[in-house]
């Protein structure tokens, strides 16, 4: 079946280059995403990559995609306090009325 | 350009009660949908919608209910609240095409005692 698995947590040093991994199991995504969650906040869109991309780079993220692996990976370089939050994973898949397959989500602590 | 509005941000409902969590989005976004947050549980799709008048069952839908009579607006219903729908709700809206994900509403936090 489709799932997207996360780990948990992650903790970093202000100034540090984080990096959160998200894998899936469905061949078939088309577009696989990260988004943001702030306390008490909805999800926000971070950055999305399209299946045939390896690589995806916006300012400070870098977005990989291994798909052989079906291994996905965001790159947050000179990690700020301000980026503290939970990052969640999610796969689009052919068909499926353009509903997303979830990861749990990382939730990224930034020390001073 | 206000997104997705969800309303209200916060309620407490005791046992047995109804309620109806108001969602509205004005980006002429066909797909709709109502996501559940419960700690460290991710996001559980209830119901989603692909257009006014048309509404399907997501991943837990029991003791939920929609409708979409216009683009805008997707409600969800909550008949006879328990304590296990303590939880924080999503709205989010997408196009049908686009390739840019949800937008999401900023979330109603819904407790039931």
């Amino acid at each position: 079946g489709e799932d997207v698995e996360q780990s948990l947590f992650l903790s970093v040093r202000e100034g540090d280059s984080s990096v959160i991994n998200c894998t899936y199991t469905d061949s078939s995504s088309t577009y696989l995403y990260w988004y943001k969650q702030e306390p008490g906040a909805g999800l926000q869109l971070l950055t999305y990559i399209f299946s045939n991309m390896d690589m995806k780079q916006d300012q400070r993220l870098t977005v990989l995609l291994n798909k052989k692996d079906k291994h996905l990976s965001l790159r947050i370089a000179d990690t700020q306090t301000g980026d503290s939050a939970i990052y969640f994973c999610a796969e689009r898949t052919a068909g499926n009325n353009r509903k997303l397959i979830w990861g749990l989500g990382t939730s990224l602590a930034v020390n001073p | 350009n206000a997104g997705v509005t969800q309303t209200p941000k916060f309620r407490i409902l005791k046992i047995g009660q109804s309620m109806t969590l108001q969602c509205t989005q004005d980006m002429n976004h066909n797909y709709m949908y109502w996501y559940r947050q419960d700690p460290g549980m991710g996001l559980k799709l209830i119901y989603y919608s692909v257009g006014a008048g048309i509404t399907d069952k997501g991943e837990v839908p029991n003791g939920y209910n929609v409708s979409r009579s216009t683009t805008e607006d997707f409600p969800l219903r909550l008949e006879l609240a328990a304590p296990s729908q303590t939880s924080v709700y999503f709205c989010a809206s997408s196009y049908s095409s686009t390739n840019y994900g949800y937008t999401f509403g900023s979330g109603t936090r819904l407790t039931v005692v």
